[in-house]
């Protein structure tokens, strides 16, 4: 049962160009969702998150977009720099006792090429 | 802010064995939590801790895992009777409650193999 599908598994993008990566979600119960960029050999880093009230949420070259009727987001990094390289991961929080119960997608490795 | 530090960051263990993984959390963050990562997969929930109290566990925690957070600082987490399955990356965050804008601050992980 995956809540939440990530179905690219890599992309790749000339440095300077936009990024979209894109996830699905199937629980109409999330209530925010978050971005995060994993390294190899440490752990997921935050990066930019948007609340279920809201469509968009911009900071600096990342842009998370929401579509509810679509049960659909995507992260837009504009414009592409080598460091975005790294595996990107959506995650969905499920109300409960307002813990950060986290339902993660299978992650997107993004490469950004010179 | 050191950040959130797991040990040891590999751990080869032969089936049958027991192993403990330590996190230790940033240190003014009340919440900590314990996620599992396997290969080609995002991470998933496990359980938590609001400072000393387990406050809810995954059903994927089957009743050889066991995971403590005394005095609300670092936690532990055991595995009893390994098995090949249980072979994977365990990550371990923590917060600070403030609301919707919580954020998860991970370690780097533990990765287990198991022979």
């Amino acid at each position: 049962d995956q809540q939440v599908k990530q179905n690219s598994p890599s992309l790749s993008v000339q440095e300077g160009r936009i990024s979209i990566l894109n996830c699905d979600y199937t629980n109409s119960m999330f209530d925010y969702f978050l971005w995060y960029k994993k390294y190899p050999a440490e752990g997921p880093t935050f990066l930019i998150s948007i609340s279920s009230i809201k469509d968009k949420n911009e900071d600096g070259r990342f842009t998370v977009f929401l579509n509810k009727s679509a049960k659909h987001l995507s992260l837009h990094i504009v414009p592409s720099q080598p460091g975005d390289s790294a595996v990107y991961f959506c995650a969905a929080r499920r109300p409960s006792r307002g813990a950060q119960k986290l339902v993660f997608g299978q992650g997107t490795r993004l490469t950004i090429n010179p | 802010d050191t950040g959130v530090s797991q040990d040891p960051r590999h751990k080869i263990t032969k089936r049958g064995q027991n192993v403990t993984f330590r996190c230790d959390p940033i240190s003014e963050h009340n919440r900590l939590y314990w996620y599992r990562q396997t290969l080609g997969q995002g991470p998933e929930f496990l359980t938590y801790f609001q400072n000393e109290a387990q406050l809810e566990k995954s059903r994927l925690l089957s009743d050889r895992f066991s995971a403590e957070r005394p005095k609300g600082s670092f936690s532990t987490l055991e595995i009893q009777r390994t098995e090949q399955g249980d072979s994977a990356m365990y990550l371990c965050a923590s917060s600070l409650r403030t609301g919707e804008n919580e954020k998860l601050f991970f370690g780097s992980g533990t990765q287990l193999s198991v022979l």
